[in-house]
């Protein structure tokens, strides 16, 4: 079967830098990737990695490790929209897609 | 492209009701997934589909739960005598093979309150 391990809370400062960690286990391992999710909203995607190393889309990146099943989502020049929760999820050879339980993102003046 | 689209967006029954919702994939996505989320959690699969063939169901969900994709095209989820636990919001996704199941562009879901 698959599990996903995350934070499930963080806290930072507009402006400032953070990072969201992700573990996962899980057979036939394809990708992994991101969404975000805003209070009463559906979740939305971000970013997705295939292959070891850093993807950058603007203000988020995200990097994986495959040898270590980690990964994790970096959001720079925090803003207050950014408020909201933050699913890793991994997609298997079959295209099944497993969400973790998500991380809350909360952002302080 | 008009996105992912499910109705209702909101459901009340009575315990013990049957309820059914539908979704709508974006046209050309030929697969289709069925999440459950309750507050503060994840999308919990259910099950998903790759055109009209159902590829897997959650060993998790209950018999009570069924789906359909009889075209290939939507897709209804039907709950058989509902219970409390099955309040929830039941969100759908679809995505293309190009995306290899990576990005899924999700519809804002129908929320079941079972009372």
């Amino acid at each position: 079967g698959q599990s996903l391990e995350q934070p499930s809370e963080v806290t930072a400062v507009e402006g400032a830098i953070v990072q969201i960690n992700c573990t996962y286990q899980t057979s036939g391992f394809y990708g992994l990737s991101w969404y975000q999710q805003h209070d009463g909203g559906a979740p939305t995607f971000l970013s997705y990695n295939a292959l070891d190393g850093l993807e950058e889309t603007g203000r988020f990146s995200s990097f994986l490790s495959r040898s270590d099943s980690y990964g994790y989502l970096l959001l720079q020049e925090l803003q207050m929209k950014d408020s909201a929760s933050y699913f890793c999820a991994v997609g298997d050879r079959d295209d099944k897609i497993i969400f973790g339980k998500g991380t809350r993102l909360h952002i302080l003046p | 492209d008009t996105g992912v689209s499910q109705n209702p967006r909101h459901k009340i029954t009575k315990r013990g009701q049957n309820v059914t919702f539908r979704c709508d994939p974006i046209s050309e996505h030929n697969r289709l997934y069925w999440y459950r989320q309750t507050l503060g959690q994840g999308p919990e699969f259910l099950t998903y589909f790759q055109n009209e063939a159902q590829l897997e169901k959650s060993r998790l969900l209950s018999d009570r739960f069924s789906a359909e994709r009889p075209k290939g095209s939507f897709s209804t989820l039907e709950i058989q005598r509902t219970e409390q636990g099955d309040s929830a919001m039941y969100l759908c996704a679809s995505s293309t093979p190009e995306n290899r199941g990576t990005e899924a562009f999700f519809g804002q879901g129908t929320r079941l309150t079972v009372v």
